[in-house]
């Protein structure tokens, strides 16, 4: 079974630029995750998306970040203009539902600003 | 509001025993996960715990005090794979899942 795909693996832009990330969940997993990590902490839960709709975007800086599901499949997560302390790991996570489901990680992109 | 906490780092010896502990207060409670991360990589799921008492699973086990609002995860025989981060997440009333900071475990000869 293929894993959580996510693309680009790394990226470095200035401040004030935009940038966007792309993730493929696990086949059949109708929940789609978009986290941000910062060194030394735990995720944080930016948005998540039960097939095609918003299910929590409660702590998605909407003034710059923007995220969709087209489909109910990929998804991608946007950052414009991006600031210096966006600078973390972004992670892409999928489940097959809510609920007791163990999420399944894609290998993150971790996102530098200059 | 809702808080899960979690030792900062931790260090054992090859071949021992750890226990890492997590408290939560949170807004209902359906399950508790705990997840191993290591540096630089996604994290990956180690263990889900409903109900209360100690599920084992090969050296690790975790365990579960829904009154006490508290986790464990015990690491048995400890070799130095097991150097990496354990993020304990309690997934609250609204099936939400709240995640600790983690804690850093190394793991010295």
């Amino acid at each position: 079974e293929a894993g959580v795909a996510q693309s680009p693996r790394y990226k470095i832009i200035e401040k004030r630029q935009s940038v966007a990330f792309w993730c493929n969940p696990i086949s059949g997993h109708a929940t789609l995750y978009w986290y941000q990590q910062i060194l030394g902490q735990g995720p944080k839960l930016l948005i998540q998306f039960q097939n095609n709709g918003v299910v929590d975007d409660s702590q998605l800086p909407k003034d710059r970040f923007s995220a969709e599901r087209l489909k109910g499949v990929d998804s991608t997560l946007k950052i414009q203009p991006a600031k210096l302390e966006d600078s973390a790991v972004y992670l892409c996570a999928s489940s097959f539902g809510q609920g007791y489901n163990e999420q399944f990680f894609g290998p993150g992109t971790r996102l530098t600003v200059l | 509001g809702q808080n899960i906490d979690q030792p900062t780092e931790m260090t054992a010896t090859e071949g021992a025993i750890v226990q890492i502990n997590c408290t939560y207060q949170t807004s209902g409670f359906n399950g508790l996960f705990w997840y191993q991360q290591h540096a630089g990589e996604a994290p990956t799921f180690l263990s889900y715990n409903v109900l209360d008492g100690l599920e084992e699973k090969g050296r690790f086990s975790s365990f579960l005090s829904r009154s006490k609002g508290y986790s464990y995860l015990l690491l048995k025989e400890l070799q130095m794979k097991d150097s990496a981060s354990y993020l304990c997440a309690v997934e609250d009333g609204n099936y939400q899942l709240i995640w600790g900071a983690g804690t850093k475990l190394i793991i010295k000869p």
